[in-house]
């Protein structure tokens, strides 16, 4: 089992470029979310999909970010015009769910870890 | 709004001390309740969780959390802190018994050092 892994690790970005982060979940997961967490705070819930499909998008994710999960299995989210406040740790969690309701825990990866100039 | 509260940023204990690390919750309906773990450097860990049943749960590493409806609290406990137990905890709820998103809200996270 090699867990959820995220790449990379740490990017460095100058105000108003395009970044794209890859996470790869645990391969019999179907479910990915993306959360955010910024110093002192908890993880906030960006987007989860199930399978390709994805299912919500908070209100936090702003025109400028993407994700995409094409083919069910690992996930890329783009932060287009980066900003200075995009500067945050980017998590990326995998889970498996089966039947009508979650009860399961989520696998986090290590987190993506960028800073804006 | 719906929201988890973790009242302390940091807790300090001696090793060999039992240690609580607080928690409470707004949320509507009947929440699923977690704890996680963070260490330095390290991904955001599951310790344990409650969905029904025994309001005492008990998971990894010697942790148990005691869900309290009436007080909406779901308090970290664990009887005798380890050195190695100093690490970043947070709090989560799934707010809806039934969601399916499996959306977790986060509290800020409580850090907690045992000292020898």
């Amino acid at each position: 089992d090699t867990g959820v892994s995220q790449d990379p690790r740490h990017k460095i970005t100058k105000r108003g470029q395009n970044v794209t982060f890859r996470c790869d979940p645990i391969s019999e997961h179907n479910r990915l979310y993306w959360y955010r967490q910024t110093l002192g705070q908890g993880p906030e819930f960006l987007t989860y999909f199930q399978n390709e499909a994805q299912l919500e998008k908070s209100r936090l994710l702003s025109d400028r970010f993407s994700a995409e999960r094409p083919k069910g299995s690992f996930s890329t989210l783009e932060i287009q015009r980066t900003e200075q406040g995009d500067s945050a740790m980017y998590l990326c969690a995998s889970s498996l769910f089966q039947g009508a309701v979650f009860t399961g825990e989520l696998f986090f990866g290590e987190g993506s870890r960028l800073t804006v100039l | 709004a719906q929201s988890v509260a973790q009242p302390e940023d940091q807790v300090n204990v001696a090793e060999g001390n039992p240690l609580t690390v607080k928690c409470t919750y707004s949320v509507s309906g009947n929440p699923y309740l977690f704890w996680y773990v963070q260490y330095p450097n390290r991904g955001l860990q599951f310790l344990l969780k409650y969905i029904t049943g025994d309001n005492l749960v008990k998971g990894s590493y010697g942790f148990e959390a005691e869900f309290n409806k009436s007080q909406t609290s779901f308090h970290l406990k664990k009887p005798s802190a380890l050195v190695s137990d100093s690490a970043l905890y947070f709090c989560a709820v799934i707010p809806l018994r039934g969601n399916q998103g499996g959306k977790l809200i986060f509290g800020q996270g409580t850090e907690l050092s045992v000292k020898p």
